[in-house]
């Protein structure tokens, strides 16, 4: 089936470095979303991006989607205790429902 | 903000025994879905239902597994008869869009003894 590859599967960072997580897909996206869980929390949605070379930010963290829409990735930039978590992509290759299938997600780890 | 609930927030339960998770969607959305996460991997997705039917299920949602909105307020997802292997966090999120921002519950943590 339709897969995701998102890389890497751990990062662990010294507070204040930057951080980025990727996401590789084979096949072109509709649109990908990225989600954040905290260690013993829920998936919390950060952002949906839909249009080609898209790029967007939340204050520290930047979002991109490639010019082909197939893969995107998410930058963190002077990393704090609070990013701590794991970061999953979720892209949507269309159909009637869009389902989201989950990429394997990024843990982050940040020493204070 | 609006949330999911889901009840009850740990449920154990011997093998083989039947178990119904419960979660009330936010109120205005009409897509309703279920995943599912093994201690430390993925968010597996389950399945998905709309306009009271399935729309689409995964290969884990096998014949054991059944999914029901009795009323206006409530999905819920039942297990039959459940192995060792049906451990996991069970995690309801709905949506007001297909395809667009999923809202999660805060999860139901199963476990099969």
């Amino acid at each position: 089936g339709q897969q995701v590859m998102q890389i890497p599967q751990y990062q662990h960072v010294q507070e204040g470095e930057d951080f980025t997580t990727y996401c590789n897909s084979s096949t072109t996206l509709s649109n990908i979303q990225w989600y954040k869980q905290r260690p013993g929390g829920h998936p919390v949605f950060l952002i949906q991006l839909v249009k080609s070379g898209e790029v967007k930010k939340q204050k520290r963290l930047t979002f991109q989607f490639g010019e082909a829409k197939k893969n995107s990735s998410l930058h963190i930039t002077a990393t704090q205790t609070t990013d701590v978590g794991t970061y999953f992509c979720a892209p949507n290759y269309g159909g009637s429902q869009g389902n989201l299938i989950f990429g394997k997600g990024t843990k982050l780890s940040v020493k204070p | 903000e609006p949330e999911v609930t889901q009840t009850p927030s740990h449920q154990v339960t011997q093998m083989g025994q039947e178990v119904i998770l419960r979660c009330v969607p936010i109120s205005n959305h009409l897509y309703f879905y279920w995943y599912r996460q093994i201690l430390g991997q993925k968010v597996e997705f389950l399945v998905s239902f709309y306009n009271n039917e399935i729309s689409e299920k995964s290969e884990i949602f096998d014949d054991q597994f059944s999914v029901e909105r009795p009323d206006g307020s409530n999905f819920t997802l039942k297990i039959r008869s459940t192995k060792l292997e049906d451990s996991a966090m069970y995690f309801c999120a709905s949506s007001d869009d297909p395809g667009g921002k999923l809202f999660f519950g805060s999860g139901t943590q199963l476990s099969v003894l």
